[in-house]
Formats: C-alpha cells, sequence, structure tokens
C-alpha cells in the first residue's frame, strides 16, 4: 500500500520559521513534491526533491532521507501570504506512470 | 495566457444526469491529468493520459470516462451521477509523467 502522513494544522506568526513533516510508505519512489494550494484556488508546485538532501528556492526549502522516508518543507520569514494548505507527495516509479500519491496536507495558518 | 484551462468552473446538476468537464492546456505538455479533491481536501488521481494514451487509471466507477481528443486536450465526462461525486476536480498537465504538474483553476461539481 501508499501512505503519506503529514500533521493536520499548524499555526505561526508572520516572520517566524516552521517545518512541515512528511513520512511515507510507498511501494515505489521516484521524489518527493511540495504543492501549496490557497483558499478556493488550485494546487501549485513549491518543489521536488529526488536526491537526499535540502532544496533552497528562497524562503522555502525542501529536504528528503530516502533511507528515512521523510522529508519536510520549511518556510522561513513566513508571510500572512503563506496562509495555505501545503501538500506533500510521492512519485511513484515507471511501472507507476510516474504518478503521484498526495498527503492529506497540512493546513498553515500565519497569525499576525 | 499559457495556462490550463477547465469550463465550467462550477456545476450543480441533479442525481442521475450526465455532465462533462473540458480541459485545455497550451503548456506543449505531452501528459495531461484528472484529479478529485473531496470535503476534507484529499486529492487522488484518477485518469492520466501520455499523448492521447491512457497510461494512469485508477479504481473509479466506469460511469467516469476521459477522452483525450488530442495532447492538448482532455475530457471528462460523468454518467449517472451521484452524490458521492460531489467535489471539486482537477485538471493537470505535465511535460512528462515525471515533470511538475501544473494545475487548472478546478471545477466544483455539486450534485442535488
Amino acid at each position: 500500500g501508499q501512505s503519506l502522513e503529514q500533521p493536520s494544522e499548524v499555526t505561526a506568526v508572520e516572520g517566524a520559521i516552521v517545518q512541515i513533516n512528511c513520512t511515507y510508505q510507498t511501494s515505489g519512489f521516484y521524489g518527493l513534491s511540495w504543492y501549496q494550494q490557497h483558499d478556493g484556488g488550485a494546487p501549485t508546485f513549491l518543489s521536488y526533491n529526488a536526491l537526499d538532501g535540502l532544496e533552497e528556492t528562497g524562503r522555502f526549502s525542501s529536504f528528503l532521507s530516502r533511507s528515512d522516508s521523510y522529508g519536510y518543507l520549511l518556510l522561513q520569514e513566513l508571510q500572512m501570504k503563506d496562509s495555505a494548505s501545503y501538500f506533500c507527495a510521492v512519485r511513484g516509479g515507471y511501472n507507476q506512470g510516474g504518478k503521484l500519491i498526495f498527503g492529506q496536507g497540512t493546513e498553515l495558518s500565519v497569525k499576525p | 495566457d499559457t495556462a490550463v484551462s477547465q469550463t465550467p468552473k462550477y456545476l450543480v446538476t441533479q442525481m442521475g444526469n450526465d455532465k462533462s468537464i473540458k480541459c485545455e492546456q497550451n503548456l506543449g505538455h505531452d501528459t495531461m491529468y484528472w484529479y478529485k479533491q473531496d470535503s476534507k481536501k484529499f486529492l487522488k488521481i484518477m485518469f492520466s493520459y501520455n499523448n492521447k494514451e491512457l497510461i494512469i487509471n485508477e479504481t473509479v466507477p466506469n460511469r467516469f470516462s476521459p477522452k483525450s481528443p488530442d495532447k492538448a486536450h482532455l475530457n471528462l465526462h460523468i454518467n449517472s451521477l451521484e452524490l458521492g461525486d460531489s467535489a471539486v476536480y482537477f485538471c493537470a498537465s505535465s511535460q512528462d509523467t515525471y515533470n511538475e504538474q501544473f494545475f487548472g483553476p478546478g471545477t466544483r461539481l455539486t450534485v442535488l
């Protein structure tokens, strides 16, 4: 089977740093992606890790440890506009058509 | 604007009806997808087409039938709508099956 676990909600204040964890169990693994979705909006791609280590894109960073089946999204210098749902997603291998399996999402609330 | 577009944005219909949702992408991508997002924001893949060929067909009732007339279009037809079909349906596209996915704005389907 395939499953991903991430916290259902996180609250932080403007300017702070927040880390959203994701653990996964999958039969095939080709990488871990992160997507952001604002209320009423579409998911938008944030980052992708195929190899172990940290990927940095501006205020957002994503980390992967394949041996621990674990990753996280780090958001720095939080802004009110970062309030949204964040999804981790595992990409399956070739025999799964490279499909994305999404976690349940973490609702991030940024307070003033 | 280069994007993934879907029509209609909202669809309200009675149980038992048949409806279609259309999706178009002008990004020149080879792969297109349909996802269903339920009221708990769980995002699940339904179908994927690569170069008009069906490559992912998840466990979806056969009342749902995707059709890809060409690489830029992927439509979803739903027969005999049921209350449980109420959800937001997202179309997405990617360069190929292993690249980041770009999502359309979603179609909110409400079955009464």
